[in-house]
């Protein structure tokens, strides 16, 4: 168990649809990293937030947003969604925000019909 | 960008057998990861290094920095060991690039 908490664990939605993935850093850390993990692509670095504040951007669409509320958990919203979105979507978090290692959470596998 | 390869894509070995993961990146770097991800999905980073050599277990990761090479080994594999084996990169405070993973698969 790494400490790290995502809900939910699956989530079957049908297109255009929009949904809320929910992630909990482990307790200290600051960071927290959002990525994708599809059949094609494997992981791909979404967001990083550090302290609440966005750090890093990487490939995340304009349909997808996050953000990280004052208790450190952070949120990822995926609106619009497409079938072409379902993949495994992972929070990881880190202490600080140089690098180091990263613990990931157990993943949210989502399903676009 | 860094760009990541894995190889072998895919690795299938016998329970005792003595198998490496092999990384190349084509960037210099800070840090390389090697994480381990289970079957049912979850992910456990395994070591973090940036020059040299360390080992947990019955696992060892070692870098090379000159030549832009990490591998991983495994001594006497064991069924458990089985699993998507993935390397990542990044440089300072850069978000990590990861290779496309190798399939490990240790038979009994």
């Amino acid at each position: 168990d790494s400490g790290v908490t995502q809900t939910p664990k699956h989530l079957i939605t049908a297109t255009g649809q929009r949904v809320t993935l929910r992630c909990s850093p482990r307790s200290g850390d600051l960071s927290v990293y959002w990525y994708q993990q599809s059949l094609d692509q494997g992981l791909q670095f979404l967001i990083q937030y550090y302290n609440g504040e966005e750090r890093a951007k990487g490939n995340i669409l304009e349909r997808f947003s996050a953000q990280q509320f004052p208790d450190l958990h952070s949120e990822l919203n995926l609106s619009s969604l497409e079938l072409g979105d379902s993949a495994l979507y992972f929070c990881a978090s880190s202490v600080s925000s140089g690098q180091e290692t990263q613990y990931f959470g157990p993943g949210t596998r989502l399903l676009v019909l | 960008k860094n760009e990541v390869e894995q190889s072998p894509q895919n690795l299938t070995a016998q329970e005792g057998e003595f198998i490496t993961i092999n990384c190349s990146y084509s960037v210099g770097i800070s840090a390389l990861h090697w994480l381990q991800q289970h079957p049912g999905g979850g992910i456990v980073s395994l070591f973090m290094l940036s020059s040299g050599k360390k080992k947990h277990g019955r696992l060892i990761a070692t870098i090379n920095i000159q030549e832009k090479h990490s591998s991983l080994h495994i001594t006497a594999s064991h069924p458990r060991d089985s699993a998507v084996y993935i390397c990542a990169v990044n440089s300072g405070n850069t978000p990590l690039v990861f290779g496309k993973g190798t399939r490990l698969s240790v038979i009994a």
